[in-house]
């Protein structure tokens, strides 16, 4: 019973486009959504967050939609470069202060120059 | 101001012997979790603990996997009796006590079991 999906297993864009990355939750107890980015051996970084009472935030080149109807939310990187290329994960949280984060299964994503 | 600190970063151990991850959450964080990661999964969630308490162990095996968060130094996660399911990387990651619900993860801890 995977509440956090992310249907999309690898994406490709070229440099300089837009990259859109799609999360779907089943869960209607979250609260809160991050992004997190992860390297091949290494932990993964924080990125961007959104609270459920929000249907968008944006930090630079990194904008995040909910849509909490739907029960989706995407993470849109404008320009796409060639250091985006990683491992994303969504991730989703309950709405009690410090509890598990459940993860997607991450959406591979390549930017090509 | 230095990140959350695992180690070892790698490990291997035979079948039946014990394995002991390590980790220093970021200053001023108070809050420990520790996640697992099998091969082409998401991570998946073991158990939250703050100093001298676990608060949430749903994730954790039922047997063999134990976790402690001491007073003073390190969390530890304890796999007793290591099978070759238990290979993974062991991430964890920390949380101050209050005002963000971002977890800091750290590098990572990648147990093989031969």
């Amino acid at each position: 019973d995977q509440q956090v999906k992310q249907n999309s297993p690898s994406l490709s864009v070229q440099e300089g486009r837009i990259s859109i990355l799609n999360c779907d939750y089943t869960n209607s107890m979250f609260d809160y959504f991050l992004w997190y980015k992860k390297y091949p051996a290494e932990g993964p970084t924080f990125l961007i967050s959104i609270s459920s009472i929000k249907d968008k935030n944006e930090d630079g080149r990194f904008t995040v939609f909910l849509n909490k109807s739907a029960k989706h939310l995407s993470l849109h990187i404008v320009p796409s470069q060639p250091g985006d290329s990683a491992v994303y994960f969504c991730a989703a949280r309950r709405n009690q202060a410090g509890t598990a984060l459940i993860f997607g299964k991450g959406t591979t994503l390549s930017v090509s120059s | 101001n230095a990140g959350v600190m695992q180690n070892p970063r790698h490990l291997v151990r035979r079948r039946g012997q014990e394995a002991r991850l390590r980790c220093s959450p970021m200053k001023g964080h108070s809050h420990v979790y520790w996640y697992r990661q099998l091969p082409e999964e998401g991570l998946k969630f073991m158990v939250y603990l703050q100093k001298e308490n676990i608060i949430d162990e749903s994730g954790m095996p039922k047997e063999r996997f134990s976790a402690e968060f001491p007073k003073e130094g390190p969390s530890i996660l304890r796999i007793q009796q290591v099978v070759r399911g238990d290979s993974a990387a062991y991430f964890c990651a920390s949380s101050p006590p209050t005002g963000t619900y971002e977890q800091y993860f750290g590098p990572g801890t990648r147990l093989t079991v031969t």
